[in-house]
């Protein structure tokens, strides 16, 4: 089955505690990205990636970091979470740039920093 | 002013009506427009897309885009519980940039 997935799903964090959200696709896909949603704000872009080892900033990358080192994986990593990181994030792929072609979403992280 | 924006809502509407969400944008160099469909909880869906100016129907849904009055709106007909989400308007200029979304309630 053609699918998004993140782990994990639920987490619940301390303030300045390191953690990792993997994201994974299995349909080949060139373009991946992440975003995070919050009440009133809507989706918005944290980081995207193009291809392996091709990365670049959304619109709110601060305090994030991602990589790119297989196709498939696109780890979202909080080095030192704050509680303006609580939010949900999904991360997203598609075969080309976002817009041109269908994005697919991943299940949702939702993380609690406290 | 917002890349993208719609009215947060809720927007309330009987079952078997005609459910009116609409969505205007800033950049006029846009090309392509979607909209998502997110029921609570859940992750965003693609339901339509449209490139040109006019209609474009699929099934129960059409979407309808006026490049020189900058909106782009989705009509959902014979409108069922089943509809109820928040539906994201998403446009395409230099980047993929998506509105707050509007939340749809259908009461039956």
């Amino acid at each position: 089955e053609a699918q998004v997935t993140q782990n994990p799903r639920y987490l619940i964090t301390v303030t300045g505690k390191k953690l990792t959200v993997t994201c994974s696709q299995n349909m080949n896909h060139e373009y991946m990205s992440w975003y995070r949603q919050d009440p009133g704000l809507g989706l918005r872009q944290i980081y995207y990636s193009m291809n392996v080892e091709v990365t670049d900033k959304g619109d709110v990358p601060e305090g994030y970091k991602v990589s790119r080192k297989e196709k498939r994986n696109f780890p979202l990593i909080l080095e030192s979470p704050s509680p303006n990181q609580t939010s949900l994030y999904f991360c997203a792929s598609s075969f080309e740039t976002a817009g041109v072609d269908t994005q697919y979403f991943g299940p949702g992280t939702r993380l609690t920093v406290l | 002013q917002k890349e993208v924006e719609q009215n947060s809502g809720p927007l309330s509407v009987p079952e078997g009506a005609i459910a009116s969400l609409n969505c205007t944008y800033s950049d006029r160099g846009s090309q392509s427009f979607f909209w998502y469909r997110q029921y609570s909880g859940k992750s965003p869906e693609l339901i339509m897309s449209i490139y040109s100016n006019g209609d474009k129907e699929d099934g129960r849904f059409t979407a309808q885009l006026n490049k020189a009055s900058q909106y782009v709106s989705l009509l959902i007909r014979d409108s069922q519980p089943s509809d109820s989400a928040t539906y994201l308007c998403a446009i395409v200029a230099q980047k993929l940039v998506f509105g707050q979304g509007t939340r749809l309630t259908i009461n039956p």
